[in-house]
């Protein structure tokens, strides 16, 4: 069964950095280039950037370009998301996707002072 | 970036009526490739989204077939043949032909 699962969300202040984590099982993650997506409260869903199979290549949105760094580690079978200088705008649920066809559960991140 | 226009934003239906939703582009999703990246995703209370449709037609694994899509360019249909219960929820299009990668709005389809 394909499984996705983050971690690492909190509270963290403006200007901050925080990382999330997705671990993934039940298929070949070297396999498949990854996303990240994220919700804020009651509102659609924005994409956040992607990543290759071998971490070589990630496409950005604009709105998080150099602030949030996208990698990973096949051999942990793991995806990350290094978050820097958050703002209270990026306040939203974090969700890993694998293109499109398989979701984590979300994690919640929250800037504020 | 792409925008996506989706309507109705909300959908009252009643159990066993047929409806559609409507999702249109600012610019043609067709790839170069060949490929038209434009696809369905399902949000239930609570829950993370969850794909129906993918390609424009092409129906996900374990999702009934009630569910359909169609379209081409910059216009596309999400229908559903024959509303359950447990269709309720958001449902969103969200196209991957050109980065940055854009979702609509949302559809919410809510019981009358």
């Amino acid at each position: 069964e394909v499984q996705l699962v983050e971690s690492g969300g909190s509270l963290v202040q403006p200007g901050g950095s925080l990382k999330l984590s997705c671990v993934a099982s039940g298929f070949t993650f070297s396999n498949y280039w990854m996303d990240w997506v994220r919700q804020t409260p009651g509102k659609s869903l924005e994409w956040i950037g992607e990543i290759n199979t071998d971490g070589s290549k990630t496409n950005y949105a604009p709105s998080i370009k150099d602030r949030f760094t996208i990698s990973r580690d096949n051999a942990k079978s793991t995806l990350y998301l290094q978050m820097s200088n958050v703002k209270s705008d990026d306040t939203a649920i974090y969700y890993c996707t694998r293109l499109w066809d398989y979701w984590g559960q979300g994690v919640m991140v929250t800037v504020s002072s | 970036d792409v925008v996506l226009t989706q309507t109705p934003p909300t959908l009252s239906a009643t159990i066993g009526q047929s409806v559609s939703i409507s999702c249109r582009s600012s610019q043609s999703l067709l790839h170069s490739n060949g490929n038209t990246y434009l696809h369905w995703l399902l949000q239930r209370p609570g829950q993370s989204p969850q794909l129906l449709i993918y390609l424009v037609s092409r129906l996900e694994s374990g999702v009934p077939n009630r569910f359909s899509g169609s379209g081409s360019g910059t216009d596309f249909t999400l229908k559903i043949s024959g509303v359950e219960a447990e269709d309720l929820g958001v449902y969103y299009c969200v196209q991957g032909t050109h980065a940055p990668y854009t979702f609509g709005a949302g559809t919410k389809l809510e019981l009358k």
